[in-house]
């Protein structure tokens, strides 16, 4: 049973762009919801993340939006650079649980 | 602060043979998680300690096995080796009682030949 479901797998964006990515759950329970970023051959580091508290957050040029109504979530790349070239992965988590559950990834690349 | 920190970046093993991956967790953190990113695929969980024992496990075989010492550093050893599981082996790193973020190393690439 698939408990985040990710979308795009791929996104191609040009620079400047603005670049969207998805992720859908369907635990109410989770209360955590952290985006990381992959390059290749390097492990994930922690993004951006957010609280069902609150519906935005953001950090740069980097938004989360959430929905919890919807039980969804999303990052926004403002601006996007070709730096931003990445694989990027949504999770979810529960606080106090040890479950760390995270989407299928987004391969992202921003065209020069 | 140090992150976590793996060892070996590299390391290739012929089909059939033991491979031995260590991880040291960050400075005061006393989960440890094991994934597996095989070629072009995503984070499948592979284990869970946290303070010296072993919470859960993924849906990978017995041969997949590991432990977390005293000092919450821990090893991952798998068995048997097959092809199918070249890939980078990520550990990662979670403060038990407040953190919910848990924090990656760089990984080991595993090449089975």
């Amino acid at each position: 049973q698939q408990q985040v479901k990710q979308s795009p797998q791929s996104l191609i964006v040009q620079k400047g762009g603005i670049s969207i990515i998805n992720c859908a759950y369907e635990n109410t329970a989770f209360d955590y919801f952290p985006w990381y970023q992959q390059f290749p051959g390097k492990g994930p580091a922690l993004l951006i993340a957010i609280r069902p508290d609150v519906s935005e957050k953001k950090e740069g040029r980097f938004t989360i939006s959430f929905n919890k109504s919807a039980k969804q979530f999303s990052l926004h790349i403002m601006d996007s650079q070709p730096g931003d070239s990445a694989t990027y992965f949504c999770a979810v988590t529960t606080s106090g649980t040890y479950k760390y559950i995270f989407g299928t990834g987004t391969r992202l690349k921003v065209l020069a | 602060e140090a992150g976590v920190t793996q060892s070996p970046t590299h390391l290739i093993k012929t089909r059939g043979q033991q491979a031995t991956l260590r991880c040291s967790p960050i400075s005061g953190h006393t989960s440890v998680y094991w994934y597996q990113q095989a070629l072009g695929l995503g984070l499948q969980f592979l284990l869970w300690y946290d303070e010296g024992e072993e919470r859960n496990r993924g849906n990978f075989p017995p041969r997949f096995s590991g432990r977390q010492f005293p000092n919450y550093s821990s090893e991952l050893n798998v068995n048997a080796l097959d092809l199918e599981e070249s890939g980078l082996y990520l550990c990662a790193s979670r403060l038990r009682v407040s953190g919910n973020t848990i924090y990656f190393g760089e990984g080991s690439w595993l090449t089975v030949v």
